[in-house]
């Protein structure tokens, strides 16, 4: 069965990094999607993604937060200059159509912030 | 913010169908009930969804009132493998790309 993969599964740095957690969705998926998940809350939308551009954002996804497709099978969201606050649990998902298909859900990477 | 309410824990005997219910009363009639789950920390895990005829699959059945405010997931047969948060989700559309906002969901405890 088709699944969504992520890279890396967890991920240590510095206060102020650069970190860049990287997607490979289902492959004949067109809508992508990431969240996140602090530890012991609740799973938060960040940012939608489809044709090359980001559809919606959350107020969350601010200037620190990028997402890219840099090579048609990877997608990637990029965290800056990282905060602590931004130790989470990173779920990438695709879903093949826009409106009513399913979202298919990576097992995650976990970001820890020292 | 969601647009569901759910009761915060349940539980169910193991081989007894579990029955989650979920609130919706603002749906919009456009808009999709969607079901997941989460395993501990691992990825929220598609179950089911539905629009307002009650569907059913390999994992659950879905029962949507007629007016459509209200839910319920059904479990026929759980076991102890179950035990989850599950989440009742409304699709929030806006133009080409519907997002699935999570609540805080229902923590199912499945007991031997």
């Amino acid at each position: 069965e088709p699944e969504v993969t992520q890279t890396p599964s967890h991920q240590v740095t510095q206060m102020g990094q650069e970190v860049i957690l990287r997607c490979v969705p289902i492959s004949n998926h067109l809508y992508f999607y990431w969240y996140r998940q602090i530890l012991g809350q609740k799973v938060e939308f960040l940012v939608s993604f489809y044709n090359n551009e980001i559809s919606e954002k959350s107020e969350i996804f601010d200037d620190q937060f990028s997402v890219e497709r840099p090579d048609g099978s990877n997608f990637t969201l990029k965290i800056r200059s990282t905060k602590l606050e931004d130790s989470a649990m990173y779920f990438c998902a695709s879903s093949r159509t826009g409106l009513t298909g399913e979202l298919f859900f990576g097992e995650g990477s976990r970001l820890t912030v020292l | 913010d969601a647009k569901t309410t759910q009761p915060p824990s349940m539980d169910c005997a193991e081989g007894r169908a579990a029955n989650l219910p979920c609130n919706h009363s603002t749906i919009s009639g456009n808009e999709y009930v969607y079901w997941y789950r989460q395993i501990h920390s691992q990825g929220p895990q598609y179950i089911i969804h539905g629009l307002k005829n009650n569907e059913t699959n390999e994992m659950a059945s879905l029962i949507i009132t007629e007016d459509r405010k209200s839910s319920t997931l059904i479990l026929p047969h759980a076991t102890l493998r179950d035990t989850a948060v599950y989440y009742c989700i409304v699709r929030v559309v806006k133009g080409s790309q519907g997002n699935l906002i999570f609540g805080k969901g229902t923590k199912l405890s499945v007991k031997p």
